[in-house]
């Protein structure tokens, strides 16, 4: 079974710019979640979904970012536009069940370097 | 918010020696879990504690679960070379709507063969 598969793997962009950054979670997983850690800092909750809807999104830090989830299935997350403080590795994990470690698993996350 | 402090923020060991890690919370956890992160990889699951009290093993790992459900700590045993990462404590409330979990900071162990 293939594993949440997180692209693209590093980016460095410059500030005020745009960046997205894509989510495949397990197949058959409704409950997909982003989290960030920012260097030296704790790993960070932003959103969840629960197929293609919003759950819970009281982690998102502004207005700039911008998460989907068309179809329920991969989901995608847009910072626009990236300031300095964006850095850091977004990490994405899926669910088979919500609130629940039922195959709770972490894809590799993306580096996110804002320069 | 609810927040983990994790301690030590990082150590560096000699090959063979016992480590010991911890968290603390302000507030009650469901669940408890500890992972490892590796470079360029995510956080993978270690252990997963359920009851407060519960002390759980998993080969030259052992956690425990603090009997008031706020705190928890981490134990590797004869450490080797590639137990080195980045260890995180985590909280869960499961049920109703929450699934997030929520993270310490970190400790970063180094292991010197």
């Amino acid at each position: 079974e293939a594993g949440v598969t997180q692209f693209p793997s590093h980016s460095v962009i410059e500030k005020g710019q745009t960046v997205t950054l894509r989510c495949d979670p397990i197949s058959g997983h409704d409950n997909l979640y982003w989290y960030r850690r920012v260097m030296g800092k704790e790993i960070k909750f932003l959103l969840h979904f629960v197929k293609e809807s919003k759950q819970d999104e009281s982690g998102m830090p502004n207005n700039r970012f911008l998460a989907e989830r068309t179809g329920g299935t991969y989901s995608t997350l847009k910072v626009q536009p990236a300031e300095l403080e964006d850095s850091g590795v977004y990490f994405c994990a899926s669910s088979a069940r919500q609130g629940s470690l039922d195959g709770y698993t972490f894809g590799s996350g993306t580096r996110l370097t804002v320069v | 918010g609810q927040q983990l402090n994790q301690s030590p923020q990082s150590m560096f060991i000699q090959e063979g020696e016992d480590v010991s890690m911890n968290c603390t919370s302000s507030s009650i956890f469901n669940t408890w879990l500890w992972y490892k992160q590796e470079p360029g990889e995510g956080p993978v699951l270690l252990i997963a504690l359920y009851k407060a009290g519960e002390l759980t093993s998993n080969g030259r790992l052992t956690a425990q679960f603090g009997i008031t459900r706020k705190d928890s700590f981490l134990n590797i045993s004869a450490s080797i070379p590639s137990d080195v990462g980045i260890y995180f404590c985590a909280g869960l409330n499961y049920g109703g709507s929450q699934g997030n979990l929520i993270f310490g900071k970190g400790t970063k162990l180094s292991v010197k063969p």
